[in-house]
């Protein structure tokens, strides 16, 4: 149980365009989802995190017209990058929790990731 | 402010000899610590969790984890390492932002010779 699916896998993308990354949890309702940003050879930096029906929390640095995020149901959040540069290509991972144990004990489970090549 | 460190980049041991990754964490309140594996352009899998309770946390693939308050550990460790147990390792820690998040330590790559 707790799999999480992301579409695409890979994706490469010219300068300028839109990119939809989708994540869905498919064996259980995701009460809060969250989306991380990876670096190569480095370590995850939380980009935002996502309750169903509300909008985004973003962390601070991380720009809500460039990366918009939509959690529209219990088991699928969108991550848009919006006119893509080659700085935002990058490895995007998303992990969703369904709040069942309460509070920090939520265990967090993540998805395969999707790499992001802008050209 | 809350952090989490691990000390080693990068480690390599025989397969077949024991492993321990090391993590150290701060934390004002009573921590919940994790222990998740990477594999090369995959997600993560959770290995493990502490929450309370007993300090010594069994895993998954052979894995556990101790807890020391004293020293702010929670250090991953393994009896004897396969061949497939070469993979980042991620130490982390939840914590109360607004929602509940993790923060990472920078990992820990092993690799393991045959």
């Amino acid at each position: 149980g707790a799999v999480v699916s992301q579409h695409p896998s890979r994706v490469i993308c010219k300068s300028g365009t839109s990119v939809k990354i989708e994540c869905r949890s498919l064996d259980f309702q995701a009460t809060t989802m969250f989306w991380y940003r990876q670096f190569p050879k480095q370590s995850l930096m939380l980009m935002a995190t996502s309750n169903e029906g509300s909008k985004a929390t973003y962390e601070q640095g991380v720009e809500k017209d460039k990366f918009l995020i939509n959690h529209a149901s219990l088991t699928l959040s969108t991550l848009t990058v919006t006119s893509a540069h080659p700085e935002d290509s990058s490895f995007y991972i998303c992990s969703a929790s369904d709040g069942l144990a309460g509070g920090l004990s939520d265990t967090q489970y993540f998805g395969p990731g999707t790499r992001l090549t802008v050209l | 402010a809350q952090s989490v460190t691990q000390p080693d980049i990068h480690i390599t041991v025989s397969e077949g000899a024991s492993l321990e990754l090391r993590c150290n964490y701060s934390y004002g309140a009573t921590p919940y610590l994790f222990w998740y594996v990477q594999s090369p352009g995959q997600g993560l899998q959770l290995l493990l969790k502490y929450f309370s309770g007993d300090t010594l946390v069994q895993g998954i693939k052979g894995f556990e984890a101790e807890f020391k308050r004293s020293q702010s550990s929670f250090n991953l460790r393994k009896p004897s390492v396969h061949w497939s147990d070469a993979a980042e390792y991620f130490c982390a820690l939840a914590f109360s932002g607004g929602y509940n998040k993790l923060i990472f330590g920078a990992g820990t790559r092993l690799a393991v010779h045959p």
